[in-house]
């Protein structure tokens, strides 16, 4: 079980804004740690999509935000298309009582009706 | 060219070891924090190792703790994951991870396509 909890899945249609949560705790994400967000296109390695405070790497469309409140994060997807279709991930840092180590969500699969 | 490059899985019986390997180029690797991610089949991503730098720090899951370990030759810009007692639930695809940034606020942004270790009998 992954310490950061995402939806398994998430689905819209070509055009509409889709949200993936990420929930954490006060030993994460509640800590002010950061969060990251990961794309993972099928048989491929994940890349970094947006990093904390909305930095995006080069590359990616502004499509993409995240945002922060508490103990959770969300990734928005606005203007959903056909090739955003693939698994994606939070990561932050946690300070836990079995000691730091960098933790991520399960992953939610995002499909484009 | 700015990758990395896992090498060195396979099919091991449990209880025995291997060694990854993961070679980078494009980039200064003597200046960066590297880790190792597993990803078990059809799963999510699990943080396994990360070691400092210039190798003076190393951490470990739980998971891997006591079992794993973690090292670089910066020279030859080579990470590696020395996988000692091999239980089935270590079956992954093991990848390598650039870090930049502070424990707390980095992130990991360049990945290996991974190399996949099988534990069974």
């Amino acid at each position: 079980q992954s310490v950061l909890t995402q939806p398994p899945s998430v689905s819209g249609a070509p055009g509409q804004r889709v949200t993936i949560s990420c929930t954490g705790s006060s030993s994460n994400i509640g800590a002010g740690y950061a969060v990251h967000w990961y794309q993972q296109l099928p048989g491929t390695a994940p890349k970094l999509l947006i990093s904390d405070n909305n930095n995006w790497p080069s590359g990616v469309p502004d499509r993409f935000s995240a945002f922060k409140s508490g103990t959770s994060a969300s990734l928005a997807i606005t203007g959903l298309q056909a090739e955003d279709e693939a698994e994606y991930y939070c990561q932050s840092y946690d300070t836990g009582l079995t000691g730091s180590q960098w933790v991520f969500g399960g992953g939610t699969r995002v499909t484009v009706l | 060219q700015v990758q990395l490059v896992e090498s060195g899985g396979g099919v091991v019986q449990p209880g025995g070891s291997l060694r990854l390997s993961c070679a980078a180029s494009g980039f200064t690797f003597s200046g960066h924090g590297m880790h190792w991610v597993r990803q078990a089949p059809g799963k999510g991503l699990e943080w396994v190792a990360v070691i400092w730098f210039d190798g003076s720090k190393k951490f470990y899951a739980d998971s891997v703790k006591g079992r794993f370990t973690v090292s670089r030759d910066n020279p030859k810009k080579t990470l590696f994951l020395q996988m000692n007692s091999l239980r089935p639930e270590d079956t992954a695809l093991y990848h390598c991870a650039k870090f930049t940034g502070t424990d707390e606020f980095g992130y990991f942004d360049l990945w290996g396509r991974g190399t996949l270790v099988t534990v069974s009998s």
